[in-house]
């Protein structure tokens, strides 16, 4: 199976800061399709999770544009430009490039 | 507006069973993959099954593989769970998904329901 790892494990951020998330796969998520098949999830919390990005940098429906996403092969990255009181919880990178879909651990982001 | 409403959860014993739902409106259900995701309290997000659109293919983690068998209905836009054998280390919400697409090769969980909780334990 795929590993995924996120850093860092929590993330505590003043309102109007920016916050990064990094998240490693032990092998490259780049298939043959040309897609990178790396998605981001928020669960909020007492909320099943939500769709952030999908292949990486592609926000989901409603999902505001100060969530970025990049990154290629095994290394990738998301990013809050201006982190809002909203935006706490639980930030999961998958991958599904191959069965089974793998999640990284988590990533906590709680507001200072 | 998708929505997914799962069911069935329940405190059981070790080695019972257990059938969980998951009733799906607000998009042409026979048309997408659909999987079961669980989250062990305080624990992170484990992909427990998929099947295709059509209900024809199924895969599963290694963890289920044997005990758990998915289904769907798709005259009824349901999604089925059944767990047999259960263990204590199956404690865990378990969340249904709409896939993105009506095969779950490089798929991905666009919509999730609200979760059921399943409690093994004597």
């Amino acid at each position: 199976d795929i590993v995924m790892t996120q850093t860092p494990l929590s993330l505590s951020v003043t309102p109007g800061q920016p916050a990064s998330i990094s998240c490693k796969s032990s092998q490259s998520l780049l298939h043959s399709d040309g897609k990178t098949h790396l998605y981001w999830y928020l669960q909020k919390p007492g909320q099943p999770p939500q769709l952030l990005m999908y292949e990486v940098s592609n926000r989901f429906s409603g999902v505001p544009d100060r969530f970025s996403g990049s990154g290629s092969g095994t290394d990738f990255t998301l990013k809050v430009s201006r982190v809002e009181a909203e935006d706490v919880g639980l930030y999961y990178c998958m991958q599904n490039i191959q069965l089974p879909p793998t999640f990284g651990g988590g990533t906590k982001v709680e507001i200072k | 507006e998708v929505q997914l409403l799962e069911s069935g959860g329940a405190l059981v014993q070790p080695g019972g069973s257990l059938r969980l739902s998951c009733a799906a409106s607000g998009f042409t259900f026979r048309s997408y993959a659909m999987s079961w995701v669980r989250q062990a309290p305080g624990k992170g997000l484990e992909w427990v099954s998929v099947i295709s659109s059509s209900g024809g293919s199924t895969h599963y983690a290694d963890s289920v593989k044997g005990r758990f068998t998915m289904s769907r209905d798709n005259s009824k836009n349901t999604l089925y769970l059944q767990m047999n054998s259960l263990r204590a280390e199956d404690t865990a919400v378990y969340y249904c998904a709409k896939g993105s697409s009506s095969w779950y090769d490089r798929d991905y969980f666009d919509y999730w329901g609200q979760g059921t909780l399943v409690t093994v334990s004597s």
